[in-house]
């Protein structure tokens, strides 16, 4: 069974940019959520999304959006770009049938220059 | 607004030793926790949870232990190897949201001494 997948695992952008990450959950997974993860404020929840809803969000602007497809796959976007986005950003996937394990992926490592 | 913070950043711990990771959290409502071992490179891994009925979880090598009367956690792992060194968390999940919305502590590295 193959775990979370997350794409690009690396990527360098300048400051004003946007982008998107993808992340494809594990098969019949159909919660996604997105974290933060710096050195400074740790691992930090974004949003959670859920049948193609967003279920949950945390405390980020709104540069920070994301979607789910019909397939579970979700995708993030930041928008105008700062320096300080630089992270790495990491997804999770459960099933969220009464199980509580969220399974992450290796995570895209975001650099803004 | 929910926390939850880990004691000592750092623990050094010599290889075959009992390692002890401990956490603390602040909301009282709080009624289930994470451990999560996130290795170089690698995303979190799960490794225990502990719901607020119970006060003791076992696993292989590992142990949780809640006390909600000082609103307390702590990991234990036994005979620790070199592939446990890695960054620990502790989180939780907050009350009334999805199992999904997870909020991690801080992390303490565990390093190995041989």
């Amino acid at each position: 069974k193959a775990g979370v997948t997350q794409t690009p695992r690396y990527l360098i952008k300048t400051r004003g940019q946007q982008v998107t990450l993808s992340c494809s959950p594990i098969s019949g997974h159909r919660s996604v959520s997105w974290y933060q993860q710096t050195p400074g404020q740790g691992l930090q929840f974004l949003f959670e999304y859920f049948s193609e809803t967003q279920r949950n969000k945390g405390n980020f602007p709104g540069r920070f959006s994301g979607r789910q497809f019909s397939n579970s796959r979700s995708e993030m976007n930041v928008s105008t770009l700062e320096l300080g986005d630089s992270a790495l950003y990491l997804c999770a996937s459960s099933n969220s049938r009464g199980d509580t394990e969220a399974f992450f992926g290796q995570g895209t490592r975001l650099t803004v220059v | 607004g929910e926390s939850v913070g880990l004691h000592l950043p750092t623990l050094s711990v010599q290889e075959g030793d009992n390692s002890i990771i401990n956490c603390a959290y602040s909301n009282s409502a709080s009624d289930y926790f994470i451990w999560y071992k996130q290795e170089s490179g690698k995303g979190p891994q799960f490794i225990i949870d502990i719901r607020s009925n119970m006060d003791k979880r076992q696993g292989q090598r590992v142990t949780v232990l809640l006390n909600k009367t000082v609103k307390h956690l702590s990991l234990q792992i036994a005979a620790t190897q070199p592939g446990d060194s890695a960054v620990y968390f502790c989180a939780e999940s907050p009350p009334y949201s999805s199992a999904s919305k997870i909020i991690f502590g801080s992390g303490t590295r565990l390093s190995i001494r041989p």
